[in-house]
């Protein structure tokens, strides 16, 4: 079955510990993204990869790290979490950035909740 | 400055009629619309979309209608029914044009209640 696995689903932490969510597809996408939703905000990129060894920052990128090693894992890190990155967060996966076709539209992950206290 | 609008958060529809949900956008690049329906506890998932050469694109019960002059999209349910009831979000993206190829900019989402 075609899908975007996250690890953890449920996470509360503590300020300044590091953590990593990992997220995976088994689809052979090139295209890797991760996103956070918070109320009133709806969903807003963090980092995305185009391909292996190639990671951008997105719209709200500050506190927050990625890595490509691997087409299908692209893992979230988070070196001194703080209570500001509590919120649900989605990793999504596509073949192609573009978007060029309906086959391409990304496929989001079942979202991390994450609560830093 | 937001780029994709929702300007309405909830949306409450009788089953059987027709939802339309809303959406605007201020970014004249954006040439590619998408939908997304988000149930509670899931992630997002692809619902319909449309590419700036058109106006309309219709699979099944939904339609999307794009207004490129007034930069304004809709989605139409008919008929609604009850496992319509979701957050609905509006996504844009600049795919012809550098930059960040693949950033979808979403609204904040409308929620639907489909009333049996």
């Amino acid at each position: 079955e075609a899908q975007v696995t996250q690890n953890p689903r449920y996470l509360i932490t503590v300020t300044g510990k590091k953590l990593t969510v990992t997220c995976s597809q088994n689809m052979n996408h090139e295209y890797m993204s991760w996103y956070r939703q918070d109320p009133g905000l709806g969903l807003r990129q963090i980092y995305y990869s185009m391909n292996v060894e190639v990671t951008d920052k997105g719209d709200v990128p500050e506190g927050y790290k990625v890595s490509r090693k691997e087409k299908r894992n692209f893992p979230l890190i988070l070196e001194s979490p703080s209570p500001n990155q509590t919120s649900l967060y989605f990793c999504a996966s596509s073949s192609d950035p573009r978007l060029a076709g309906v086959s391409d539209t990304q496929y989001f992950g079942p979202g991390t909740r994450l609560t830093v206290l | 400055d937001q780029q994709v609008k929702q300007n309405s958060p909830s949306l409450s529809v009788q089953e059987g009629r027709i939802s339309i949900l809303n959406c605007d956008y201020t970014n004249s690049m954006f040439d590619y619309f998408l939908w997304y329906k988000k149930y509670p506890a899931e992630g997002p998932t692809f619902l319909i979309s449309i590419s700036s050469i058109k106006d309309k694109n219709e699979d099944g019960r939904f339609t999307v209608f794009l207004n490129k002059s007034a930069k304004h999209l809709s989605l139409h349910i008919v008929p609604s029914q009850p496992g319509d009831s979701a957050v609905y979000f509006c996504a844009a993206s600049a795919r012809n044009y550098g930059g960040s190829q693949g950033n979808l900019i979403f609204g904040k989402g409308t929620k639907l209640s489909v009333k049996p």
